[in-house]
C-alpha cells in the first residue's frame, strides 16, 4: 500500500521557470490538499480539493495552479517560479477533509528557486 | 484565520525526563489533532481530540484538549530517544472552516541517551 506518493522528491529551478509537483494517493481518498513547510512559519495550506473537478484556495494560494481531474492525482503548478517560493512541499490526503479523518501526507518534495 | 501557537518551541531533555507541549489559540476548535514529523518525512497522526475536556493516552503520551476546545496539551512520560521529532497540533475551526487545517508552528523535541 503506496498511500501518497509525490515526486519529485528535490528539484532545483532557476526565477521564472514553470513545474508540476506530483501527488498521488492510492487510498481513494476524497480530500487532497498541498501544504508548503518553511523554518519558523510551520505547514501552510496552499491548495485544496474535496472531489474531482472541485478545488478551492488555502492560506497562501498566490503563484500556485491546481487541478483534479481524477480522484487519484492533484498536481501542483508553478507558472513562474520566484525564490520565494523555495521550500519544503507536502502533499496530503484524507477521506472526508474533515476532523474526523486523518490527513495521510507524502514525504515532501524539496523545492529550491534561485 | 485561526491561529495556534505552540511552546516551547524548541525542547531539549535526558532519557527518562517527563515533559508538556502545549497548544493555544483564541478561537474554538471542532476538534484538534497532534502529529509526529521525524526529518525528511511527511507528519504523522498520533491522535484526534473531538470533545472538550477530553483525555486520551497513547502508552507514554498524554493529550488533553481543553474545555473550551480552545486550547491542548501533549505530555510524555519518562521520555525515550525515540521520541525526537517535530511535533505539530492542528485544528479544524468551527463553522465555515471544515476542510482548512490549520497548524501551528511545532515544537522541536531532542531527548538525549
Amino acid at each position: 500500500n503506496a498511500g501518497v506518493t509525490q515526486t519529485p522528491k528535490f528539484q532545483v529551478l532557476k526565477t521564472g521557470q514553470s513545474m508540476t509537483l506530483q501527488c498521488a494517493q492510492d487510498m481513494n481518498h476524497e480530500y487532497m490538499s498541498w501544504y508548503r513547510q518553511d523554518p519558523g512559519m510551520g505547514l501552510r495550506l496552499i491548495h485544496y480539493s474535496v472531489g474531482a473537478g472541485i478545488t478551492d484556495q488555502g492560506e497562501v494560494p498566490n503563484g500556485y495552479n491546481v487541478s483534479r481531474s481524477t480522484t487519484e492525482d492533484f498536481p501542483l503548478r508553478l507558472l513562474s517560479a520566484a525564490p520565494s517560493q523555495t521550500s519544503v512541499y507536502f502533499c496530503a490526503s484524507s477521506y472526508s477533509g474533515r476532523g474526523d479523518s486523518p490527513l495521510h501526507f507524502g514525504n515532501g518534495t524539496r523545492l529550491t528557486v534561485t | 484565520t485561526q491561529l495556534l501557537e505552540q511552546s516551547p518551541q524548541f525542547l531539549s531533555i535526558q532519557e527518562g525526563e517527563n515533559l508538556t507541549v502545549y497548544c493555544n489559540s483564541s478561537s474554538v476548535f471542532s476538534s484538534l489533532q497532534w502529529y509526529r514529523q521525524e526529518p525528511g518525512e511527511g507528519p504523522v497522526l498520533l491522535v484526534t481530540v473531538v470533545t472538550g475536556g477530553e483525555v486520551k493516552k497513547l502508552k507514554r503520551l498524554t493529550f488533553q484538549f481543553g474545555d473550551a476546545r480552545k486550547d491542548s496539551s501533549l505530555h510524555i512520560t519518562a521520555a525515550q530517544t525515540g521520541d525526537t521529532g517535530l511535533y505539530l497540533c492542528a485544528g479544524y475551526g468551527s463553522g465555515g472552516s471544515n476542510y482548512k487545517l490549520t497548524f501551528g508552528k511545532g515544537t522541536l523535541l531532542t531527548v538525549n541517551p
